[in-house]
């Protein structure tokens, strides 16, 4: 079946620096990608949408320019937290789907950010 | 915008006990549902979807779910639970576009 693989799987970084999150399908074509954060005891809150070779599209709230995404090719999307500070920390979890068919969604196996 | 309620934060149950968790959406037009599953420390996985025709769907792990559209819900069920069902659970719907809507999610611990 289709696989996503996220990585890394945690990651503890300094405050005021950049970590990159990678999300790539395995075995499929992923034309969507979504970000997701995942707040303790709380839902999945998507963070935006990204289609291959266009910009992301960002929920509401969500700051494009602290959450750099691009997904450059079928089978990478990239989520970039710039200038992290202690209350970026959380679960970031990304999901492909390719469009056109009844694939679903797919979710990567998440990244822990913690900022320290 | 779309909006997906479940309405049980923590249901606890014995074994063999039988499971239904509630959830409900609030857009009227056509839509795809889904139940997602989170064991402890995993990743989320695909219990069972519903995109047309038989509204009573099954899934993997004997789960099923009932989509009601007068009620706008899409209630999941299992007859009797094990242990190793005990995770959290994600009810999700897609309506017009590519992105889902989760619900809070349902966190079912299962007592041996």
């Amino acid at each position: 079946g289709a696989v996503v693989s996220q990585h890394p799987s945690r990651v503890i970084c300094k405050s005021g620096t950049s970590v990159k999150i990678e999300c790539r399908s395995l075995d499929f074509q992923a034309t969507t990608m979504f970000w997701y954060r995942q707040f303790p005891k709380q839902s999945l809150m998507l963070m935006a949408t990204s289609n291959e070779g266009s910009k992301a599209t960002y929920e509401q709230g969500v700051e494009k320019d602290k959450f750099l995404i691009n997904h450059a090719s079928l089978t990478l999307s990239t989520l970039t937290v710039t200038s992290a500070h202690p209350e970026d920390s959380s679960f970031y979890i990304c999901s492909a789907t390719q469009q056109g068919t009844h694939y679903g969604y797919t979710f990567g196996s998440g990244t822990r950010l913690t900022v320290v | 915008a779309q909006s997906v309620s479940q309405h049980n934060h923590h249901v606890i149950l014995s074994e063999a006990a039988s499971l239904e968790l509630g959830c409900n959406y609030s857009y009227g037009g056509t839509v795809n549902l889904f139940w997602y599953v989170q064991y402890p420390g995993q990743h989320l996985q695909l219990l069972l979807k519903y995109f047309s025709g038989d509204p009573l769907v099954k899934g993997i792990k004997g789960f099923e779910a009932e989509f009601i559209k007068s009620k706008f819900s899409f209630n999941l069920r299992k007859p009797s639970v094990q242990w190793s069902d005990t995770a959290e659970y994600f009810c999700a719907v897609r309506s017009g576009s590519y992105q889902l809507t989760f619900g809070k999610g349902t966190k079912l611990s299962v007592i041996p």
